[in-house]
């Protein structure tokens, strides 16, 4: 079965920049959707298909995917971007869907 | 306003079976796939399979296959997630989610399972 990884944590600074990565066998192929997880809030998607963003979503989230390496960036951090952030995609192959193991990402 | 709202939270003893729901108003609930997602406690989200509302075609994660049943009721408009004999590793909190494309853009607020004896 498909397989994506996440690095646990990241921490960032307020007002810097924050890189989540997610890898699979050629990712590029595929395309990556990433929600935000609150502590005690369901997940919310804040990118699909790669790179755009559902109404609502601030300019400060983009993603790219290219390779065998997907990345969520968020801009000028903000300490409600605290939260835990999945990647997932849907493999043609299996037709099933696939999440990443989550990313913890800190704002110091 | 389109929303899914899920049944309550359910506190069962292993062996036990199980009906939870996820009621979906203000769109055409016939012609959204809803899928269901796993929480276990502190750990990540989990796919455990998908409906077609429309004509109930249901597909299934390896991981979950024969472990669970998803049905739909379209005159309810609601999707169900059935246990027929709890385990305390089914644990969790449960997530509703309605298909976008190949993604899950309208998330129900969760229902969360405790298996005890």
């Amino acid at each position: 079965s498909y397989v994506l990884t996440q690095p646990p944590s990241v921490s960032v600074a307020p007002g810097q920049t924050a890189s989540v990565t997610c890898g699979g066998n050629n990712i590029g192929s595929k395309s990556v959707h990433w929600y935000q997880q609150k502590p005690g809030q369901a997940p919310v998607l804040v990118v699909y298909d790669d790179s755009d963003r559902p109404s609502g979503i601030p300019e400060r989230f983009s993603g790219s995917n290219s390779g065998n390496t997907a990345t969520l960036t968020i801009s000028r951090v903000e300490a409600g971007d605290e939260a835990d952030y999945y990647c997932q995609v849907w493999d043609s192959s299996s037709d099933h869907y696939v999440f990443g193991t989550g990313t913890k990402v800190t704002v110091l | 306003e389109v929303q899914l709202v899920q049944s309550g939270a359910e506190v069962k003893k292993p062996g036990e079976s199980l009906k939870i729901s996820c009621k979906g108003s203000g769109y055409s609930f016939t012609t959204y796939w809803i899928g269901w997602v796993r929480q276990m406690p502190g750990k990540g989200l989990e796919w455990m399979g998908i409906i077609y509302p429309g004509d109930s075609d249901t597909r299934y994660s390896p991981s979950f296959q024969g472990q669970v049943t998803i049905s739909a009721d379209e005159s309810l408009t609601t999707a169900y997630l059935q246990w027929n004999s709890l385990k305390a590793s089914d644990t969790a909190m449960y997530y509703c989610a309605r298909r976008g494309s190949e993604y899950f853009h309208l998330w129900g607020q969760g229902t969360l399972v405790t298996v005890s004896s």
